[in-house]
């Protein structure tokens, strides 16, 4: 059975770089039925799609996070990983890494972590 | 970028009550669309995907509907475990893959 399971810091400065991985277990990351997402959701807000990756490696942004955002893919570990640059107070919410079905629904989430932006 | 618009942001129903959540889209997306419900503290579980499609192990007391701009949602008799926040998704693939969520409609006990 398919699990994810986010990791890394839960406060990270303002101007600094948020890095989180996505350890993925019961399945291969190289499966080509799927993409490789990385979801965000502010307090009281809904989710925001922040970006996706393929087993081939090509990466799909956000376009309004796209000049921020860096997301990569280990297979020997079966990971990936989100970098998001330059965080202000604005980027706090809970990050959900996520496996997106055919690159269109996010049929499996890990069950995310919150991460502050703080001085 | 496509935007989504649900209505109405909340709604208060009793148990056994027949409920019709809405989303629309700014523009047509064909049936690219999924629902999903998220209770407090939890993450998003997917429920329906292409519009109308129930994922495995959802009850069938939830249905969905439409093509192009205009879906539903449908819990055909309330439960106790259904009082959540609903969220619909559309994705596109052109000009680039993307995927947006509407603003959510919170079902409250009356």
């Amino acid at each position: 059975q398919l699990q994810l399971q986010e990791s890394g810091p839960g406060l990270v400065k303002p101007s600094e770089t948020l890095s989180l991985s996505c350890n993925v277990s019961g399945g291969s990351i190289s499966n080509s039925n799927y993409f490789w997402g990385w979801l965000r959701q502010p307090p009281g807000k809904g989710p925001e799609c922040i970006g996706m990756i393929y087993y081939s490696g090509s990466t799909h942004y956000n376009p309004s996070l796209k000049s921020r955002v860096t997301i990569s893919m280990d297979t020997s570990k079966n990971q990936f990983s989100l970098e998001l640059s330059s965080v202000t107070a604005a980027d706090t919410a809970v990050y959900y890494c996520a496996s997106v079905y055919g690159g269109g629904y996010v049929d499996l989430w890990g069950q995310g972590t919150l991460v502050t932006v703080s001085s | 970028a496509i935007q989504l618009t649900q209505s109405p942001s909340s709604l208060s129903a009793s148990v056994g009550d027949r409920v019709t959540l809405t989303c629309r889209a700014s523009q047509g997306i064909n049936s690219a669309l999924a629902w999903y419900q998220q209770k407090p503290g939890k993450a998003p579980k997917l429920l329906i995907s292409d519009a109308s499609s129930l994922e495995s192990g959802v009850p069938s007391r939830f249905s969905g509907s439409g093509f192009g701009t205009d879906f539903t949602l449908t819990i055909s008799s309330l439960q106790p475990e259904d009082f959540a926040t609903y969220y619909c998704q559309q994705f596109n693939s052109y000009p680039q893959r993307e995927l947006t969520f509407g603003g959510g409609t919170k079902v409250e006990i009356k």
